[in-house]
């Protein structure tokens, strides 16, 4: 029983288009996150949610819309694809009150390529 | 504002070997700290976290580290590495006063048989 699971784990796609990445948590958390992993493995928070709120957006272009139906689940939605956006992004839960505290939990990542 | 480095970016021992790697925070009160292991292909993985209490913490798969606060470090070792402890690890630091973990850059470590 996967505990975060992403999908799908590859996307290959060309600039200008728009891509979504689902994730869901069976852990019972109350917080989910979206991180950035750039080629030189930096790992940087994009968005944070804590039972569907919104809590953290890193100063993420617009074209960037996470998506949180429950808080099982939470999916970013990529619009306008840039060459840049090409990384691996990972989702992860947290069963904290507190998110800087708590241990997280992450998904095997999603591979974006764009070309 | 927090902040944490990993002075080695890539660290290469032999199989057997000891290993140690540094970590850096910068934070005023006590941090909580973290160690994670991202195997290649893989996400994340807690290996430990310190807290308060005995500076000295063990984890899993044989890791421990040791929280140092006159040297803002927080470094963790094992003393004898596995083949299958190649990987990248990374070091976090966060607060109850944050609604985030920051991470540090990572340092790669090559185990050669």
């Amino acid at each position: 029983d996967t505990a975060v699971s992403q999908t799908p784990k590859y996307l290959v796609t060309q600039m200008g288009n728009d891509k979504s990445i689902k994730c869901e948590q069976n852990l019972g958390h109350d917080t989910m996150y979206w991180y950035k992993q750039d080629s030189k493995k930096f790992l940087k928070i994009m968005f944070s949610y804590n039972n569907k709120e919104l809590i953290i957006n890193e100063t993420v272009p617009n074209r960037f819309s996470p998506k949180s139906p429950d808080k099982a689940h939470l999916n970013l939605h990529i619009n306008s694809l840039e060459l840049g956006d090409s990384a691996v992004y990972f989702c992860a839960s947290s069963d904290s009150g507190q998110a800087g505290t708590g241990e997280l939990f992450f998904g095997e990542g999603s591979r974006l390529t764009v070309l | 504002a927090q902040s944490v480095t990993q002075p080695d970016i890539h660290i290469t021992v032999s199989e057997g070997a000891s290993l140690e790697l540094r970590c850096n925070y910068s934070y005023g009160a006590t941090p909580y700290l973290f160690w994670y292991v991202q195997s290649p292909g893989q996400g994340l993985q807690l290996l430990l976290k310190y807290f308060s209490g005995d500076t000295l913490v063990q984890g899993i798969k044989g890791f421990e580290a040791e929280f140092k606060r006159s040297q803002s470090s927080f470094n963790l070792r094992k003393p004898s590495v596995h083949w299958s402890d190649a990987a990248e690890y990374f070091c976090a630091v966060g607060a109850p006063s944050y609604d985030k973990v920051i991470f540090g850059p990572g340092t790669s470590l090559s185990v050669i048989p």
